[in-house]
């Protein structure tokens, strides 16, 4: 039982290129979260699955798509990186929303020069 | 939309002594608190939480008082260890269809042997 999986763990990227995150959880959850984290800015929410075969936007969804292969997998995906994507991301899930505990990936550490 | 403020940014205690770390929140219509730890490079770990319609809970060494009238909650740590030593996030779940978990910015704590 791996939990939430994410790979890659870093990646440096120039300005304009293009890269998929992906995560994959192995719980049988139904929910699962894109959350990027900056210094001194907390955890904030990109996109959301709440089940298969749906997504939605979160706080700050500008510049990111996302795709809900299954119900194990939840990728996330830059088109056009830019310099303020430089963050951490975690991905997450839930068996049915955020109000219940949030198992989280390892994160992956993304610079965009 | 929910807004969470988190204080202190920083604490730093001795090895024995208590801590505090205060939240408050904006949306009286929210419902679930929860507590997340994260220790240097690692991710984030559910440690405690509360739901509106309980005014504390308690877990060994951790405990977490709801003010709901205030709109403020807190996480107290008692007989610190230096394995205590991470930064603390509050987030707070209104519920009503959405999927946010709005966090606070974090508290580091620092444990000092």
């Amino acid at each position: 039982n791996a939990g939430v999986t994410q790979t890659p763990k870093f990646q440096v990227l120039k300005t304009g290129q293009s890269m998929t995150l992906q995560c994959a959880q192995d719980m049988n959850h139904n929910s699962m979260y894109w959350y990027r984290q900056d210094p001194g800015m907390g955890l904030r929410l990109i996109y959301y699955s709440a089940s298969e075969g749906t997504t939605d936007k979160g706080e700050v969804p500008n510049g990111y798509n996302v795709s809900r292969l299954n119900k194990r997998e939840f990728s996330l995906r830059l088109e056009s990186a830019a310099p303020s994507q430089t963050s951490v991301y975690f991905c997450a899930s839930s068996w049915t929303g955020p109000n219940e505990k949030l198992f989280f990936g390892s994160g992956t550490q993304l610079s965009v020069l | 939309g929910e807004n969470v403020e988190q204080h202190p940014s920083t604490l730093s205690v001795q090895e024995g002594d208590s801590a505090v770390i205060k939240c408050t929140y904006s949306d009286s219509a929210s419902n679930y608190f929860p507590w997340y730890k994260q220790e240097l490079g690692k991710r984030p770990q559910l440690i405690i939480d509360i739901r509106s319609n309980v005014g504390e809970k308690k877990d060994q060494r951790i405990a977490v008082t709801l003010n709901k009238t205030a709109k403020h909650f807190s996480l107290h740590i008692t007989e610190t260890q230096p394995e205590d030593s991470a930064v603390y996030f509050c987030a707070a779940y209104s519920g009503a269809g959405s999927y946010q978990l709005t966090f606070g910015k974090g508290t580091k704590l620092s444990v000092i042997p």
